[in-house]
């Protein structure tokens, strides 16, 4: 069993739906979790980052996270074509950021 | 803030060369740098660790005699492909962890990537 799984997708939304990306894991270990985007072709940027429970919001865009249930989700809002990407969800243990265990990332599509 | 660079984009060359890929943290001193390998639809799969002034720690399965890494400073990277091979066509990605003093948020920054193919 992989220690994040996150399903790989495609996911495919009209433009202005509300999307929702979401990683399970394994290790309770785990306190810090973060959510990349990453165009064709191109390297991850950081999009949100969290640690421990609770959520964050940015602009369009809501981390939640649920260590009780081991589940992370990323939620956009009023979704746009440009948004069409791969979402990778990351995790590392408390203060161990050498080491990212990642999700094998969600192809989203937004459709004008 | 936190950017980084590699250079090139992409490279293509011949079977038994040798490639150098750099990587630069641009506006931040890395207190580590990682290098990353990733096939097409999938997710990352780390190749080495490394800091500046010391040895680069690989993950299991992965050469260094062929995938060679130099951490000069606390701003640059180098991973050299030496004796290329079609198989090592794939597309690299390099991330760079803030030093401690640099403030800002403690995770990793990835580079733009590399793509890499071998005739």
């Amino acid at each position: 069993q992989k220690e994040v799984e996150q399903d790989p997708g495609p996911l495919s939304v009209p433009e202005g739906a509300i999307v929702s990306l979401n990683c399970t894991y394994s290790n309770s270990a785990f306190q810090y979790f973060m959510w990349y985007r990453q165009y064709s072709r191109k390297g991850p940027e950081l999009l949100m980052y969290t640690y421990s429970s609770g959520n964050k919001e940015d602009g369009r865009f809501t981390a939640q996270v649920d260590k009780s249930s081991k589940y992370i989700s990323l939620f956009i809002r009023d979704s746009q074509p440009s948004d069409s990407a791969t979402y990778l969800c990351a995790m590392s243990a408390s203060g161990n950021f050498n080491k990212f265990y990642f999700g094998s990332g969600t192809k989203l599509n937004v459709k004008p | 803030g936190a950017v980084v660079s590699q250079h090139p984009s992409w490279v293509i060359c011949k079977s038994g060369t040798s490639v150098k890929i750099e990587c630069r943290s641009l506006d931040f001193q890395a207190t580590t740098m990682f290098w990353y390998r990733q096939f097409p639809k999938q997710s990352l799969m780390l190749m080495a660790t490394s800091n500046e002034g010391s040895k680069a720690t690989y993950e299991q399965g992965v050469e260094k005699d062929k995938f060679l890494i130099n951490h000069a400073s606390l701003t640059l990277s180098t991973l050299t492909v030496t004796s290329a091979h079609p198989e090592d066509s794939s597309f690299y990605i390099c991330s760079a962890r803030p030093h401690i003093l640099a403030g800002g948020t403690d995770t990793q920054y990835f580079g733009p990537g590399t793509r890499l193919t071998v005739l």
